[in-house]
């Protein structure tokens, strides 16, 4: 039961390429969701997804979309990276109860240059 | 967007020292939760609080759910080194899709 899984754990980017975050959980969570981590930020929710097929917007989700085609997998896609998403990006998983937390991987480290 | 008032923003102690930090909000939650973050990890569950009043331990971490709901704190008695971190509190709004954060308190220990 590997819990949260992210990949890739680091990527740096030139201005203007593209990439794509993966988050995959093993633990049959509804809910998804992806945040970006700055110094003295917190976490920012950019999008997060309800169940399969389902995304909804979060805080900060300019330049950037997300997929959930399967209920395990949450994509983060950059269309054209920007040195301001410069960042360190995490997913997270929950069931659907109010009583349920997050789980969170282990991040992202992005850079844009 | 919404975030939770979180304090300190940061603490300096000496090991063996007892911590206490809070979080208060406008907004009413049902559920509060302390999470601890290590350097180059993510976030780890400490401990969840479901009902208003409610008082929680968890080894030398104790946590109580305010009685109005708009607030929680977190304790830590006889600090370690390993306790070096930083620490977030949570809450789940009003439609349980989502949690407004605070913005942490970090922990340095000094052994």
């Amino acid at each position: 039961n590997a819990g949260v899984t992210q990949t890739p754990k680091f990527r740096v980017l030139k201005t203007g390429q593209s990439m794509t975050l993966l988050c995959a959980q093993d633990m049959n969570h509804e809910y998804m969701y992806w945040y970006r981590q700055d110094p003295g930020m917190g976490l920012r929710l950019i999008h997060y997804s309800v169940g399969e097929g389902t995304t909804a917007k979060g805080e900060v989700p300019d330049g950037y979309n997300v997929s959930r085609l399967k209920k395990q997998n949450f994509l983060l896609g950059l269309e054209s990276a920007a040195p301001s998403q410069t960042s360190v990006y995490f997913c997270a998983s929950r069931l659907t109860g109010g009583n349920s937390p997050l789980h969170f991987g282990n991040g992202t480290r992005l850079t844009v240059t | 967007g919404q975030q939770l008032n979180q304090s300190p923003q940061s603490m300096f102690i000496q090991e063996g020292e007892d911590v206490s930090m809070n979080c208060t909000s406008s907004s009413i939650f049902n559920t509060w939760l302390w999470y601890k973050q290590d350097p180059g990890e993510g976030p780890v569950l400490l401990i969840a609080l479901y009902k208003a009043g409610e008082l929680t331990s968890n080894g030398r971490l104790t946590a109580q759910f305010g009685i109005t709901r708009k607030d929680s704190f977190l304790n830590i008695s006889a600090s370690i080194p390993s306790d070096v971190g930083i620490y977030f509190c949570a809450g789940l709004n009003w439609d349980n899709r989502k949690l407004i954060w605070g913005l942490g308190t970090s922990l340095a220990v000094n052994p």
